[in-house]
């Protein structure tokens, strides 16, 4: 079984402060993926990477950035928090290629004040 | 613009009834669709996918169809079960966008005594 991991399941931060959310699938999947959940407005695509050192932007990348120095961890980075940054963030991995269904970590609940 | 639209916020069927849940898009460089299944506090879970050179996928009690020229897919349950009792996506990706999904807002649906 694809196992997804994130570091932490709920985090509280304050307005200003830089936030990494961390990443680990054991697959060894080239695909990984940060999306965020708000009510009403499905999951949406942050940023997303298909190989080590690689990124694409997604559909609402601004105030993230990522990394990924490792095939395993990908990690998201919010650079100043914003109080509309409060979300649900989750991430996935997917096999190389295309059409392939994406295997999701449980989420990380971020609050920022 | 929303290209994956799920119309129905939310949905009651009765325990051992159909359950039908429907999804519509726009792209028409989608090729390959998939459900989601999500538990509060938990990642989606993967459920049924399909590609647009089929009209059908079955997998036990789960069934999709696909109708490209109206551009909609619908999952049915058959029959449906307290335990079905979750939030819906439907999610589709184009070949050759390293598995990159466009997510619905997602359907709850409630499956009742």
């Amino acid at each position: 079984d694809v196992k997804v991991t994130q570091s932490s399941r709920y985090l509280v931060k304050r307005t200003g402060e830089k936030v990494f959310l961390e990443c680990v699938q054991d697959m060894d999947h080239e695909n990984m993926f940060w999306y965020r959940q708000d009510p009403g407005l499905g999951l949406r695509l942050i940023y997303f990477s298909y190989d080590v050192k690689m990124k694409e932007k997604g559909d609402i990348p601004e105030g993230y950035s990522v990394s990924r120095e490792k095939k395993e961890r990908f990690s998201l980075i919010l650079e100043s928090a914003s109080t509309n940054q409060t979300s649900m963030y989750l991430c996935a991995s997917a096999p190389g290629g295309s059409n392939q269904p994406q295997h999701f970590g449980d989420g990380t609940r971020l609050s920022i004040l | 613009d929303q290209q994956v639209k799920q119309n129905s916020p939310s949905l009651s069927v009765q325990e051992g009834r159909i359950s039908i849940l429907n999804c519509d898009y726009t792209n028409s460089m989608f090729d390959y669709f998939l459900w989601y299944k999500k538990y509060p506090a938990e990642g989606p879970t993967f459920l049924i996918s399909i590609s647009s050179i089929k009209d059908k996928n079955e997998d036990g009690r789960f069934t999709v169809f696909l109708n490209k020229s109206a551009k909609h897919l619908s999952l049915h349950i058959v029959p449906s079960q307290p335990g079905d009792s979750a939030v819906y996506f439907c999610a589709a990706s184009e070949t050759g966008t390293a598995s990159k999904l466009t997510f619905g807002t997602g359907t709850r649906l409630q499956v009742t005594l």
